[in-house]
């Protein structure tokens, strides 16, 4: 089964703490894609990024940063130096039917990240 | 950009309605997705399109129907709405294959009364 997990439903930090989110994913896929997407108040989900099953590299983008490790089936997400505008719900998800035309994600249950001042 | 839109950001609808969620994507995108989004639930897929007039079922499809007769409008129809029915519905679309991800629209928040 393909399957999605983060076990973290709500994290709750105070502005400039560094905070990571945890997700976990389940394929019998050799060649797989992940995401994790941004879903602020405003409701539309927005993509962070993606990364391949061929790329462990770790990736940094500002204060976002991504650990990709295979070894564990893991993909997390760290911000560092959280800020109020962080708050929003963080989606994982994975790509199943890659390779074909008919691709498609399944998400993670979503953690809610609140960042008070 | 690629822009995402569904018709109506809020519906209320009667139990027993037929309903229609409508979604158009502008960048001439071959794949189109429904997604019902629910507390505690996370996105769950109802249905997919890869092509005109072509459809899969998701991980949900019991209760819904879909509509894709033009590439870029894909419709999602309840046959008969009932409450349990109440949900945020999300549209996305994206390249064949989907591994360059997608775009969301914002959402449509229906509830059923």
């Amino acid at each position: 089964a393909q399957k999605v997990t983060q076990a973290q439903t709500e994290i709750s930090v105070v502005e400039k703490e560094d905070v990571t989110l945890d997700c976990v994913y389940e394929t019998r896929d050799t060649t797989y894609y992940l995401f994790w997407y941004k879903q602020p108040p405003s409701g539309e989900l927005v993509f962070l990024i993606r990364r391949n099953s061929f790329d462990e590299q770790n990736e940094i983008s500002g204060r976002y940063s991504w650990n990709f490790q295979k070894s564990t089936s893991s993909f997390n997400f760290t911000i560092t130096a959280s800020q109020v505008v962080d708050s929003a719900v963080y989606f994982c998800a994975l790509l199943r039917g890659y390779g074909g035309s008919q691709g498609n994600l399944i998400f993670g249950k979503g953690t809610k990240l609140s960042v008070k001042p | 950009d690629v822009k995402v839109t569904q018709s109506s950001r809020y519906l209320v609808k009667r139990t027993g309605e037929k309903v229609f969620l409508e979604c158009v994507q502008d960048m001439d995108h071959e794949n189109m997705f429904w997604y019902r989004q629910d507390p505690g639930l996370g996105l769950r897929l109802i249905y997919f399109s890869y092509d005109v007039k072509m459809k899969e079922k998701g991980d949900i499809p019991e209760g819904y129907s879909v509509s894709r007769e033009k590439k870029e409008r894909f419709s999602l129809i309840l046959e008969s709405a009932s409450t349990n029915q109440t949900s945020m519905y999300l549209c996305a679309s994206s390249l064949t294959g989907g591994w360059r991800g997608y775009t969301f629209g914002s959402g449509t928040r229906l509830t059923v009364v």
